[in-house]
């Protein structure tokens, strides 16, 4: 299966622990998105990357979450410092090309904090 | 006011109904995609468009770029078709980013 893979599918984390979330994209995808589900709310734009760096980071919070998406290797969301209103499901999205293209989702992560 | 607004927000029909969802958008777009959400969670890219119409299997997309429109039509709905479908656009200024619309909870009972 050549899809988007995030991994682990389900994390569990005390409150300020770490939570570190992997993406791998399609074969052949650059671009990498990561996207935030809070319970009952819809989806929003965290940040967008391509290999080695960040383009647009405008939609993450400004302490504690940070991204990466190194020469080799999955991308990686990393959240310090949990806290209960983290929980929520992140979705990474894939795609060939900047711009006009369709982006292909992942199954998403689903991060509950104790 | 949120800059993607869908309606209804959630449709219950019977096996076999033809199902519309509306997308409205409040700026100007590159493209705007339609996204299913499954029951389990996971999304599935169904169409991305900036004009006219596209038709895939029971489904059809149209987006009026004048009036800031888009439509998800579903013909012969079935149970299966049953998710969440999302309406998410690129604005013309916001690079590659979506922003989502609230999205469309569909019931389809058999």
């Amino acid at each position: 299966n050549a899809g988007v893979m995030q991994n682990p599918r389900h994390l569990v984390r005390r409150r300020g622990q770490e939570a570190r979330l992997r993406c791998s994209p399609m074969k052949g995808h650059s671009h990498v998105y990561w996207y935030r589900q809070l319970p009952e709310e819809g989806l929003k734009f965290m940040v967008y990357l391509q290999k080695e760096n960040i383009i647009d980071e405008s939609g993450m919070p400004k302490e504690r979450f940070s991204a990466e998406f190194p020469k080799e290797g999955p991308s990686i969301l990393r959240i310090q410092q949990v806290v209960r209103g983290d929980s929520a499901a992140y979705f990474c999205a894939s795609s060939p090309i900047r711009g006009l293209a369709p982006q292909h989702f992942g199954d998403g992560t689903r991060l509950s904090i104790l | 006011k949120n800059e993607v607004e869908q309606s209804p927000q959630n449709l219950t029909a019977q096996e076999g109904e033809f199902i519309t969802i509306n997308c409205s958008y409040s700026v100007g777009i590159s493209a705007l995609h339609w996204l299913q959400q499954h029951p389990g969670g996971g999304i599935v890219s169904l169409f991305m468009l900036s004009s006219g119409k596209k038709k895939h299997g029971r489904l059809i997309a149209t987006i009026n770029i004048q009036e800031k429109h888009s439509s998800l039509h579903i013909t012969a709905s079935h149970p299966r078709d049953s998710a969440v479908y999302i309406c998410a656009v690129i604005g013309e200024t916001s690079g590659s980013r979506l922003t989502f619309g609230e999205g469309t909870q569909l019931t389809v009972n058999p």
